[in-house]
């Protein structure tokens, strides 16, 4: 069954710092993995989507990479910023026909 | 482009009473749709998902149910409320299964 964990739970920052989130998982038959961004009382926003054959996927300040025999991602963050606050929510989408896996997440502060 | 839209946003209902929550996604056809739930410390959790009309399949035995009526609509019910059932539903929809799901706004449920 496939686990997935998100280390730290939480996270404060000074603004302008370069961060990394990681996020672990135990099947490494994955066929993709996604990050969201989760605002309090939000829904969930894709940042990044990386498919098991690439290494990395970047969009802007944000970058994420994939080591799927480890099964290991890190997301990147650079030059972080007080709206950078968020949950950060790592999944795993399996072999065909099961469900997106989620870690619990990483809560970011950002201060300014 | 495609959007989703779920409603309602907020909704507080007495122990007993029925459910109903509506997800439409426009712009496409034949989409997956899935409805999570995110509870209070816990990670986000696969109630249902389908993958046309009338094909429902749950991940999660318990006091509710789900139906597409049409190809872009899927609905979360109940006929009884517990107080477990309380927390946040999030509707998401993707193309393909190995494609990157998007996410509606959410529906905070409280029972009370």
């Amino acid at each position: 069954k496939q686990e997935v964990t998100q280390i730290p739970a939480a996270l404060s920052v000074p603004e302008g710092e370069n961060l990394v989130l990681n996020c672990s998982f135990t099947d490494s038959a994955i066929y993709n993995l996604q990050w969201f961004r989760q605002d309090p009382g939000k829904g969930l926003t894709s940042l990044l989507l990386i498919q098991s054959s690439q290494r990395e996927q970047t969009s802007g300040r944000l970058n994420a990479s994939l080591d799927k025999s480890s099964g290991r991602s890190t997301l990147y963050i650079a030059a972080s910023q007080p709206g950078d606050s968020a949950t950060y929510l790592c999944a795993v989408k399996g072999q065909a026909g099961t469900a997106l896996i989620f870690g619990k997440g990483t809560t970011l502060s950002v201060s300014s | 482009s495609q959007t989703i839209h779920q409603w309602p946003a907020t909704l507080v209902q007495p122990v007993g009473s029925p459910l109903s929550l509506e997800c439409t996604v426009e712009g496409t056809s034949n989409p997956n749709l899935y409805w999570y739930r995110q509870a209070a410390g816990r990670g986000l959790q696969l109630l249902f998902y389908s993958v046309g009309i009338g094909q429902i399949s749950s991940e999660v035995p318990q006091n509710l149910s789900a139906s597409r009526p049409q190809d872009r609509q899927f609905i979360l019910s109940s006929k009884k409320l517990l107080l477990s059932d309380s927390g946040f539903y999030l509707c998401a929809w993707n193309p393909d299964s190995n494609y990157g799901y998007t996410f509606g706004s959410g529906t905070r449920l409280t029972v009370v």
